[in-house]
């Protein structure tokens, strides 16, 4: 059964504060996502990763930056936690098809809250 | 360009009856089109997709119909039932991309 699998279901932190959201997905994918989930704005894409070491910006880049060492394994970064960032964040891991289309696997998200 | 806008951003239905959400995107190189379907307190996962070579996709209850010319997709359940009660996502992704862009969610209750 496919897996992705992120590391807290709630944090709290404070305001400058460093965090990390780490996750894990056990299925080889090329391909993974940070996205942010607020009310009434969908879901936001932060950062993507399509290799190790390699990144890219999303929509919503700016207070947030992200590692991937390893294949298996994403982690995004608030560098100084601010308030604004109390949010739920998902991430995400596709199969990169070629010239096909692939399924998203979303982890189970990780409520994080800022004070 | 890259938006796909998604109405409304709350429903109630009555069990049994249909539920109907819509989207509508502007970037005409979008060539699939999922929704995903997310309960409290779990992840979204993937309900249906459709490609804009058929007008309609229908597994079960849940229906795609699209609309190329209007560039507009939307999701119909019919029969509505309380386990359907979720949050709704429609997205649209490019063939060979990475990235998907989602609308902005439809929070479903249907009322028993």
């Amino acid at each position: 059964d496919v897996k992705v699998t992120q590391s807290s279901r709630y944090l709290v932190k404070r305001t400058g504060e460093k965090v990390f959201l780490e996750c894990v997905q056990d299925m080889d994918h090329e391909n993974m996502f940070w996205y942010r989930q607020d009310p009434g704005l969908g879901l936001r894409l932060i950062y993507f990763s399509y290799d190790v070491k390699m990144k890219e910006k999303g929509d919503i880049p700016e207070g947030y930056s992200v590692s991937r060492e390893k294949k298996e394994r994403f982690s995004l970064i608030l560098e100084s936690a601010s308030t604004n960032q109390t949010s739920m964040y998902l991430c995400a891991s596709r199969y990169y098809a070629g010239f096909g289309n692939t399924e998203a696997f979303f982890g189970q998200g990780t409520r994080l809250t800022v004070v | 360009q890259q938006q796909v806008k998604q109405s409304p951003q709350s429903l109630i239905v009555q069990k049994g009856g249909i539920s109907i959400i819509n989207c509508a995107y502007e970037n005409t190189a979008f060539d699939y089109f999922p929704w995903y379907q997310q309960f409290p307190g779990k992840g979204p996962a993937l309900l249906i997709a459709i490609r804009p070579d058929v007008s309609e996709k229908k597994e079960g209850r849940f229906t795609i119909s699209f609309n190329k010319s209007a560039k507009q997709f939307s999701l119909h359940i019919m029969d509505s039932q309380p386990g359907d009660s979720a949050t709704y996502f429609c997205a649209a992704g490019i063939q060979g991309a990475q990235k998907l862009v989602f609308g902005q969610g439809t929070r479903l209750t249907i009322n028993p």
